[in-house]
């Protein structure tokens, strides 16, 4: 079955300090990744997005991602984080013939000044 | 340019009863998702409108129906309201067609409290 699996739940985090929030995915065929954040009170928005190519992207407010095919991963890294990024973020997958958007859990990101 | 807006913002229905969401794609946008985003989870898919027919649909119950209308805007209406059904309700649009990745948007969602 189609999964997208986000590891870390809860994470806190010190400003400045590095950031990754895991991100695994099951899915049969070519694959597209996002992803997500939500900030507090506000709408998803779309933070990057890998489609083809370089399997490093990168996104705003410098977050990137790497894809690794083989072991099946999109981990979202910031070297350097602010209170600013404190929100919730969201791995997504979806592929083939349709753009149903499959979504892990979510990572609450807490940045303490 | 408007991105994907919905109303009504808040809803407080009772158990039983039906409600209406309402949702209007960014300009350009053929296609809308509706997605359930229960507390603590991640949005989850329930059906996709494109050319005004439902093209996919998650695991939801036939209670859970849509209608696409020519100008591309969409409705989810759900029946026979259940306390599970409380959950912040996504509409994401996207354009379907040649070289696009069909890109989700999503707007601000409609908040369905069923008590």
């Amino acid at each position: 079955a189609q999964s997208v699996s986000q590891h870390n739940h809860h994470v806190i985090l010190s400003e400045a300090a590095s950031l990754e929030l895991g991100c695994n995915y099951s899915y049969g065929g070519t694959v597209n990744l996002f992803w997500y954040v939500q900030y507090p009170g506000q709408h998803l928005q779309l933070l990057l997005k890998y489609f083809s190519g370089d399997p490093l992207v990168k996104g705003i407010k410098g977050f990137e991602a790497e894809f690794i095919k083989s072991k099946f991963s999109f981990n979202l890294r910031k070297p350097s984080v602010q209170w600013s990024d404190t929100a919730e973020y969201f791995c997504a997958v979806n592929g083939g013939a349709t753009n149903k958007l499959i979504f892990g859990t979510g990572t609450l990101l807490a940045v303490q000044p | 340019d408007a991105g994907v807006t919905q109303s009504p913002t808040h809803l407080i229905k009772t158990r039983g009863q039906q409600v209406t969401l309402r949702c209007s794609p960014k300009s350009g946008h053929d296609t809308v998702s509706w997605y359930q985003q229960a507390l603590g989870q991640g949005p989850q898919f329930i059906f996709q409108y494109y050319e005004e027919e439902e093209r996919q649909r998650g695991n939801f119950p036939d209670r859970f129906s849509g209608h696409q209308f020519p100008n591309y805007s969409s409705e989810l209406n759900v029946n026979a309201l259940l306390l599970g059904d409380s959950a912040l309700y996504l509409c994401a649009s996207s354009y379907t067609g040649v070289g696009s990745y069909n890109e989700q948007f999503f707007g601000p969602g409609t908040r369905l409290t069923v008590l």
